[in-house]
């Protein structure tokens, strides 16, 4: 049972080029979203997922794709990217339900992206 | 939207007691989390509450008032691993979405 796993770790860009972070979770969780994490920012959410086929914005989307076309992937596209997407980034996951148990958020190890 | 201010910044003694105290404004409320986040790490789940009142978790304690939209988190007895960054997040109506604060980084000295 690996959890939430992502790929790469570590990812240096020059501005302008695009790709793919990858997530993937093996607990069958329902809901599954990304988070940057910046200096004195604390965790800002991106995009989140509630199901496989849908998908919608968070707080801060913009520059970002994403899609979930199985339960458990969901890779986030950065299509052109720019400096201010340096960043720390974190996928996570949760059962999702009615009771708060099922809320409680499994998060990957992160991956640090460098544009340069 | 949501709203959540926590202390940037605390320093406590090893075996002391430090309290981390969160408040938030939301249009929306289903429970409030905290994590703690060592460096370079990912966050890990600590507690949870939905209802007023006091949760109890080994040396970890976790109050929520939801009329004040407040809520601490108590780390007893402090040891020096206690050394991380403490998250404070609400979670939506909907119950699935997390707002984080900003953190607050505990620093334990000997």
């Amino acid at each position: 049972n690996a959890g939430v796993t992502q790929t790469p770790k570590f990812q240096v860009l020059k501005t302008g080029q695009s790709m793919t972070l990858q997530c993937a979770q093996d607990m069958n969780h329902e809901y599954m979203s990304w988070y940057r994490q910046d200096p004195g920012m604390g965790l800002r959410l991106i995009h989140y997922s509630v199901g496989a086929g849908i998908t919608d914005q968070g707080e801060v989307p913009n520059g970002y794709n994403v899609s979930r076309s199985t339960t458990e992937d969901f890779p986030l596209r950065l299509l052109s990217a720019a400096p201010s997407q340096t960043s720390v980034y974190f996928c996570a996951s949760s059962l999702s339900g009615t009771t708060i148990g099922a809320n409680v958020l499994t998060f990957g190890a992160g991956s640090r992206l460098t544009v340069l | 939207g949501q709203n959540i201010d926590q202390p940037t910044e605390m320093t406590a003694t090893e075996g002391a007691i430090v309290q981390i105290n969160c408040t938030y404004q939301t249009s929306g409320f289903n429970g409030l989390f905290w994590y703690q986040q060592h460096a370079g790490e990912a966050p890990t789940f600590l507690s949870y509450n939905v209802l007023d009142g006091l949760e109890e978790k080994g040396r970890f304690s976790s109050f929520l008032s939801r009329s004040k939209g407040y809520s601490y988190l108590l780390l007893k007895e402090l040891q020096m691993k206690d050394s991380a960054s403490y998250l404070c997040a609400v979670a939506s109506a909907a119950g699935n979405k997390l707002t984080f604060g900003g953190g607050t980084r505990v620093l334990v000295k000997p």
